[in-house]
């Protein structure tokens, strides 16, 4: 079974510009978390959709959002982007049998810089 | 506001050697707790997912216990090896999928 994936792996751009990332979770998984990676803060959860609507949502600005579509695979967005969103995105898909008790599985990640 | 604080930040150890870190939590809000391997230029590697006091995981030479009435979990490596050089993440589940990381205990295996 394939893992999950994301793309692009490796983004540049300048401040003031938006961004749009994609993760498909691996097949049979609905939900998908997004999850932000810096030096300083470490790994911090953006948000998580199941069956196309948002239900957790981390402690970040409006200028981050999502959405997810019925294949499962989703977007998230940054708009007027700012030299600290330089950071690498995580995406995770999960399968939802056990609730809280269940695995995510990590992507590779998009390593966005913003210059 | 879930606090999650792992020690030590950083470890060496030797080849061979068994080692073990800590992760501490609010007891409060538990939900699952979890357990990831992260090597440089890869995904975070599921380890263990534990919910109940008390339990104990094994995978291989990594095991893990939690304590979910005091807020602490240990991980424990046996006979450590240089591919198990990595950062050991573990993350208290908040709520609908949302894990709240801390910030990692660096591990590096000195052949």
């Amino acid at each position: 079974k394939a893992g999950v994936t994301q793309t692009p792996r490796y983004l540049i751009k300048t401040r003031g510009q938006q961004v749009t990332l994609s993760c498909s979770p691996i097949s049979g998984h609905r939900s998908v978390s997004w999850y932000q990676q810096t030096p300083g803060q470490g790994l911090q959860f953006l948000f998580e959709y199941f069956s196309e609507t948002q239900r957790n949502k981390g402690n970040f600005p409006g200028r981050f959002s999502g959405r997810q579509f019925s294949n499962s695979r989703s977007e998230m967005n940054v708009s007027t982007l700012e030299l600290g969103d330089s950071a690498l995105y995580l995406c995770a898909s999960s399968l939802l049998t056990s609730g809280e008790a269940d695995t995510q599985y990590f992507g590779p990640g998009t390593r966005l810089t913003v210059l | 506001i879930l606090n999650v604080e792992q020690s030590p930040q950083s470890l060496h150890v030797q080849e061979g050697d068994s080692t073990n870190f800590t992760c501490s939590f609010p007891s409060s809000n538990f939900y699952a707790l979890h357990w990831y391997r992260w090597e440089t230029a890869k995904s975070p590697e599921a380890l263990f997912v534990m919910t109940l006091n008390g339990d104990e995981k094994k995978k291989g030479r990594i095991s893990a216990t939690l304590n979910t009435k005091e807020g602490y979990s240990y991980l424990y490596i046996k006979g450590s090896q240089p591919e198990d050089s990595a950062t050991y993440l573990c993350a208290p589940g908040a709520g609908a999928q949302k894990l709240v990381f801390g910030q990692g205990t660096r591990l590096t295996i000195n052949p």
